[in-house]
């Protein structure tokens, strides 16, 4: 299947400090990816889904100015998690739709921890 | 009614056991069915997929859709310690984003 990447794996900061995750298409292009969020022993929970060359959709009540999205080019979109908080350490997963649209393929996904 | 619903387990069975995983879902629009295996702190990896009614098969699994009872689900045959991990539905329409189910946790003992 295709190879989606996400970096960096795990990050720790501190309150109120910003915090960029990245994923990245290795072998397809995407132009749609999603974000999703992950708490232990719970499902994923979409987040956005990123746009290529345009504005990402947000899903309700996920704040769009804390958590911006930019879908620069066609394999690379980015998550930042800006003035995060300690309810803000969570598990982040992207994905990207297969070339079918069919189904998606997901990152290993970064794992953010908030001192 | 949740879109949506899936056994959260946990389901513990020996090494050797035929495990079956079950979906319901109400969104008669879902065209796309999916299985996914989680293991503990990494992302989702696709394990079937289909778009239809009936059994696929894939080695050790099997995928099965049944559209008039909007249900699917997964058979694991001659499960092995390896398959323990956490097991999510999933169902999309078109290009639209994934609906998960909540996740079955499986623990094959050996």
């Amino acid at each position: 299947g295709a190879v989606v990447s996400q970096h960096p794996s795990w990050v720790i900061c501190k309150s109120g400090t910003s915090v960029k995750i990245e994923c990245r298409s290795l072998d397809f292009q995407a132009t749609t990816m999603f974000w999703y969020r992950q708490f232990p022993k719970q499902s994923l929970m979409l987040m956005a889904t990123s746009n290529e060359g345009s504005k990402a959709t947000y899903e309700q009540g996920v704040e769009k100015d804390k958590f911006l999205i930019n879908h620069a080019s066609l394999t690379l979109s980015t998550l930042t998690v800006t003035s995060a908080h300690p309810e803000d350490s969570s598990f982040y997963i992207c994905s990207a739709p297969s070339s079918s649209a069919e189904t998606q393929y997901f990152g290993p996904g970064t794992r953010l921890l908030v001192l | 009614q949740k879109e949506v619903e899936q056994d959260p387990g946990p389901l513990s069975v020996p090494e050797g056991a035929i495990v079956s995983l079950n979906c319901t879902y109400s969104n008669s629009a879902f065209q796309y069915f999916m299985w996914y295996r989680q293991y503990s702190r990494k992302g989702p990896e696709l394990l079937m997929y289909t778009y239809s009614s009936g059994n696929k098969e894939d080695g050790r699994f099997t995928a099965q859709v049944d559209k008039s009872s909007k249900y699917i689900s997964l058979f694991i045959r001659d499960s092995q310690p390896s398959d323990s991990a956490t097991y999510l539905c999933a169902f999309a329409q078109g290009a639209q984003k994934l609906v998960f189910g909540q996740g079955t946790r499986l623990t094959i003992n050996p």
